[in-house]
């Protein structure tokens, strides 16, 4: 059964940082691309970020992109995304989301996590 | 850049079928993959459709997805419905690195 636990959420104020992680279970984590997608309170699902399997390719959204970093550790079976410059309208619930891996030849989130909320406030 | 969009809310009584639709506002519908995800309140989003039309294990075929190159869209159908599928439900795309999820569509089944 795969699991993907979020932590790292909590409240921090605009221009600090904070880093999420995503411990995962029951699969073999180095086989997978893993995305980051965020909830605004209220607010529709907006993609965040990936990485592939390895770490070798990463891609972010255009609202988070020199701001945000995702990583992954495979001998800790981990991603992470660090976040720094928070803003305000940063404030959602993150979720992690495993893609299909192979023979699947697509990228696209298929598991999720359970989410880690993000409030960012002064 | 594309959108993705979706009728704000759609309702169906139970037992019925329901088809939720996804319009792709430019580049081809059947150029990449779509998927559909349900979020239930208080919920994180579970998949119910992947790669246009395939089922994640555990997912009823109750639930079926499709793509129309003519009107450049995708669709959710559900059939057989249950109150239990009252739900939000996100379509999501992707070209290149530029990835998309739909607005959303609130599905009520009264």
């Amino acid at each position: 059964q795969v699991q993907l636990v979020e932590s790292g959420g909590g409240v921090v104020q605009p221009g600090r940082s904070l880093r999420l992680s995503c411990a995962a279970s029951g699969l073999t984590f180095s086989n997978y691309g893993m995305h980051w997608v965020r909830q605004a309170p209220g607010k529709g699902l907006e993609w965040v970020a990936v990485i592939s399997y390895d770490g070798s390719h990463k891609f972010y959204a255009d609202s988070v992109k020199g701001r945000f970093t995702v990583s992954r550790d495979n001998s800790k079976n981990t991603l992470y995304l660090q976040m720094n410059s928070l803003r305000v309208e940063d404030t959602a619930v993150y979720y992690c989301a495993k893609d299909p891996g192979r023979p699947s030849n697509s990228s696209v989130p298929l598991s999720w996590g359970q989410g880690t909320l993000v409030t960012v406030s002064s | 850049n594309f959108m993705l969009t979706q009728p704000h809310s759609v309702s169906e009584s139970p037992g019925k079928t329901v088809t939720i639709s996804c319009t792709r506002s430019s580049g081809s519908i059947a150029s990449t993959y779509v998927q559909w995800y349900q979020q239930r309140p208080g919920s994180s989003p579970t998949t119910v459709i992947y790669e246009n039309n395939r089922r994640p294990s555990g997912v009823p075929d109750r639930f079926s997805g499709s793509i129309d190159s003519s009107s450049n869209s995708a669709s959710l159908t559900i059939s057989g419905l249950k109150t239990e599928d009252e739900a939000d439900y996100y379509c999501h795309s992707y070209q290149s690195t530029t990835v998309v999820f739909g607005g959303g569509t609130k599905l009520t089944v009264l």
